[in-house]
């Protein structure tokens, strides 16, 4: 099935720095991706998805691009804020093609933003 | 509208109790999925529910571990005979078209 790599952090930046957390994907076909954000203490929160290759996604910021010739789907974000602190996971349905099965995570990235 | 809801938020249970986890999925999502998520880890599937129908059990870790749906709407996972591995926090998520998941706060399970 489907899979995704992202770098293991943790990521420490200062604020108003510009962030890159990668991950790569390994895939029949091309599945969605996603980005999804954990803050402390609450939820995992949908960030940011694309559909198809070349698509971007987008959300408080932060930019994702499919990337199929790289097999990529790295999160950028121009400048960091203090409140971005968290975890970000990015993530993959199992197969391509079908949206009914669980989504298959990587191992989360743990960012930290210094004022 | 009100988002998925998880109960308990935290369970503490001594080793080889049972316990159930209950979840509130957003209201007419019909699919409905189940993730174990250890410390320091991303989430892992369990199992997945559409409507009443339980269509994936393969994440599910062992026989002590046992999902439902019966009317497809709330969902209970229940563990039985609690190990120390168990410890986990339990995640639950719902969609309706789409691919799209919403996720619930979680349930936070330590076994002692």
């Amino acid at each position: 099935g489907n899979s995704v790599t992202q770098m293991e952090g943790p990521v420490t930046l200062s604020e108003e720095a510009f962030l890159t957390i990668n991950c790569t994907y390994t895939a029949t076909g091309y599945p969605s991706l996603f980005w999804y954000v954990q803050y402390p203490g609450e939820g995992l929160q949908l960030l940011l998805k694309a559909t198809k290759a070349d698509d971007k996604g987008s959300n408080k910021g932060f930019e994702a691009t499919y990337r199929k010739e790289t097999t990529s789907f790295h999160l950028e974000k121009g400048s960091v804020q203090v409140s971005d602190s968290a975890v970000y996971f990015c993530a993959t349905p199992p197969y391509s093609g079908g949206g009914a099965d669980g989504l298959t995570f990587g191992k989360g990235t743990h960012l930290i933003i210094q004022p | 509208g009100a988002g998925v809801s998880q109960s308990p938020r935290y369970k503490v249970a001594k080793r080889g109790q049972d316990v159930a986890l209950r979840c509130d999925p957003i209201s007419g999502h019909v699919s409905l999925f189940w993730y174990q998520q250890a410390l320091g880890q991303g989430p892992e599937f369990l199992t997945y529910f559409q409507n009443e129908a339980q269509l994936d059990k393969s994440g599910l870790p062992s026989d002590r571990f046992f999902a439902e749906r019966p009317e497809g709407s709330v969902s209970t996972l229940k563990i039985q005979r609690t190990q120390q591995e168990d410890s986990a926090v339990y995640l639950c998520a719902s969609k309706n078209l789409g691919d799209t998941q919403y996720f619930g706060p979680g349930t936070r399970l330590t076994v002692l």
